[in-house]
């Protein structure tokens, strides 16, 4: 499978601590994108870091790529019980269209 | 950008019946998506909807069990037939711009009791 694995794949925290996320993915991209999913609906997209990026921020997020280790990190700042939720990473393939989505972390933030 | 309208938001099926989930995008796109997320899993691509040919199935993934239609550049089908319990997931429809970013409907929860 050329899925990317998530980690941790459930995450707890309390509101105002941060929370990172990490993605690994298995062929070379073009870009990596993060989304976020409440309660099984559908994806939002949250932030897209191109493969000659290796940070870039918006707003309390702030995603890192490491193209030599095929890996990423999403960091959500000063958490509000709002950010609840399950995240994904996802690539696109060089010269493919088709998105590969990682396994995802489920988020919880505490009140 | 991309507003997707995706019905019904919720089913609950009886098996051996078949539930056909509609998305309706806001502009014209060439390729429609649709995938299955099996719960607490994440998403896998069923296939790829193209106007005016026949949609493109993963692996693991037939027409037989995953008619698909395209009619026109804004408008999909997707209809899971002959259900089983293994079918209770949610289905998602996108429009993807490999580029910038990919657009959700809001997700179809299917349960087959």
């Amino acid at each position: 499978s050329q899925q990317g694995e998530e980690d941790p794949q459930a995450l707890s925290i309390q509101e105002g601590e941060n929370a990172t996320m990490n993605c690994s993915y298995k062929t070379s991209i073009n870009n990596l994108q993060w989304y976020r999913q409440n309660s099984g609906r559908g994806l939002v997209h949250l932030i897209l870091i191109r493969s000659n990026e290796r940070e870039k921020h918006s707003g309390r997020l702030r995603v890192t790529l490491d193209t030599s280790k095929k890996s990423s990190s999403l960091l959500i700042t000063a958490s509000r019980a709002a950010d609840t939720a399950s995240y994904f990473c996802a690539t696109v393939a060089g010269g493919t269209y088709k998105y590969i989505f990682g396994t995802g972390t489920r988020l919880k933030v505490l009140a | 950008s991309a507003v997707i309208s995706q019905k019904p938001s919720r089913d609950i099926c009886q098996r051996g019946t078949s539930l056909t989930i509609q998305c309706q995008v806001d502009s014209q796109v060439t390729m429609m998506f649709w995938y299955r997320q099996q719960p607490g899993q994440s998403l896998t691509l069923i296939a790829t909807a193209n106007q005016g040919s026949e949609a493109t199935y993963e692996s693991g993934f037939v027409i037989d069990k995953f008619p698909i239609s395209r009619p026109n550049l804004t408008f999909s089908t997707l209809t899971v037939s002959n259900l089983s319990p293994e079918d209770s997931s949610i289905y998602l429809c996108s429009v993807e711009d490999p580029g910038s970013e990919a657009f959700f409907g809001q997700g179809t929860r299917l349960t087959v009791v």
